[in-house]
Parts: C-alpha cells; structure tokens; sequence
C-alpha cells in the first residue's frame, strides 16, 4: 500500500518556466490537499479539494493552479515559476475531510527550487 | 484569522526525561487538534490526535487539550533520541459552508533529545 506518492521528488526550474506536481493517493480519499513548507514559516495550505470535482483556494494560492483529474489523482501546476514558489511542496489526503476527522497523510514532498 | 502557535525551539531534553510540548490556538470554534512529527527532510507524520478536554495517552505519548485556555500539549515520556524531530501542531477550525479546508499547522517546536 503506497499511501500518496509525489513526483518529481526534486525538480529545480528557471523563473518564468512551467511545471506540474503530481500526486496521487490509493487509499480512496476523498479529499486531498496542497502544502508548502518554507523555513520559519511551517505548513502553508496552497489548494485542496473536498471531494472529487472540486477545488478551493487555500491560504497562498496565487501563482498556482490545481487539477482534481479523479479521485485518486490530483495535480498542481506552476504556470510562470517565481524564486519565491522555491520550496518543499506536501501533497496530502484526508479519508473524509469532515471537520472532526481529517487526519492528514503526507506524500514524500517535492523539492521545487527556481532559480 | 486563524493562528496557531508554537515555541520554535530547540527545546532539549535528557533521555528518559519527559518533554512537553505547548500549542495555543486563535480559534475558539476549533474542533480537533493534531500532533505531527516530521523528521529532517521527511514528511510530517500523524502521532496523536484529540478532540475533547482532558488528556489522550497512547503509549509514551499524552496530548491535552484545554479549550477554555485554547491551550494544546504534547507530552513524551521516557525520551529516545529517536524522538528528536519537529513537532508540528495542527488545528482543524470550524467549517464554513461544509466541507474541508485544509488544517491550520503551527511552526513546529524542534526538539533535541540529548542521550
């Protein structure tokens, strides 16, 4: 059982390229989540997606767009890298997502540097 | 604005002393409260969780909760060395409009377990 799995695990871009995290979940989540990790700054909530079909904006979505392709499946894009989206990039899921049960499972991180 | 609130650290402690870890939280609807330990360069993984007051043990781990002080605690008894990571707080606040918006993570409090 994989749990969630993120690719690239490293990834390193030039300002204004383009890329796409994926991360995929096999433990039939219904919610799924983005985070960033910046040093001093502790977990940033990016984009979620409640359940499939959905996406919301979480607490620093600008300059990021996300894709719930299905429900194992969901995806983050840089569409213009900046030196500030260099960070370490969680991707997570929750079994329902409801207020008193979402425990969240982390993938293994991608580490994103623009340079 | 929802906040939560840690001690960076480091916090050191003799092995097979207890350490105690402290949150606080802004959000007095909040519902459920998490403890992740997140190793150097891993991913944050769930060690406890608690929803009512009191205290929760599982094995050498204790978390309280006190929602009248908005007041969180993690609790290791006997300390390993193996126990020395970032302790990150979570916080899951009151919904708004149903469904999941992600948790709110504290900084993380680093702890040292000197042997």
């Amino acid at each position: 059982n994989a749990g969630v799995t993120q690719t690239p695990k490293f990834q390193v871009l030039k300002t204004g390229q383009s890329m796409t995290l994926q991360c995929a979940q096999d433990m039939n989540h219904n919610s799924m989540y983005w985070y960033r990790q910046d040093p001093g700054m502790g977990l940033r909530l990016i984009y979620y997606s409640a359940s499939e079909g959905t996406t919301d904006k979480g607490e620093v979505p600008n300059g990021y767009n996300v894709s719930r392709l299905n429900k194992r499946e969901f995806s983050l894009r840089l569409e213009s890298a900046a030196p500030s989206q260099t960070s370490v990039y969680f991707c997570a899921s929750s079994e329902f997502g409801r207020v008193s049960d979402e425990k969240l499972f982390f993938g293994s991180g991608t580490q994103l540097s623009v340079l | 604005q929802k906040e939560v609130e840690q001690n960076s650290g480091p916090l050191s402690v003799p092995e097979g002393a207890i350490a105690s870890l402290n949150c606080t939280y802004s959000d007095r609807g909040s519902q459920s409260f998490f403890w992740y330990r997140q190793y150097s360069g891993k991913s944050p993984e769930l060690i406890m969780f608690i929803y009512s007051n009191g205290d929760k043990e599982d094995g050498r781990f204790t978390a309280q909760l006190n929602k009248a002080s908005q007041y969180v605690s993690l609790l290791i008894r006997d300390s390993q060395p193996s126990d020395s990571a970032t302790y990150l707080c979570a916080v899951n606040p009151p919904l708004l409009g149903g469904g999941a918006d992600g948790l709110t993570f504290g900084k993380g409090t680093h702890l040292i377990i000197q042997p």
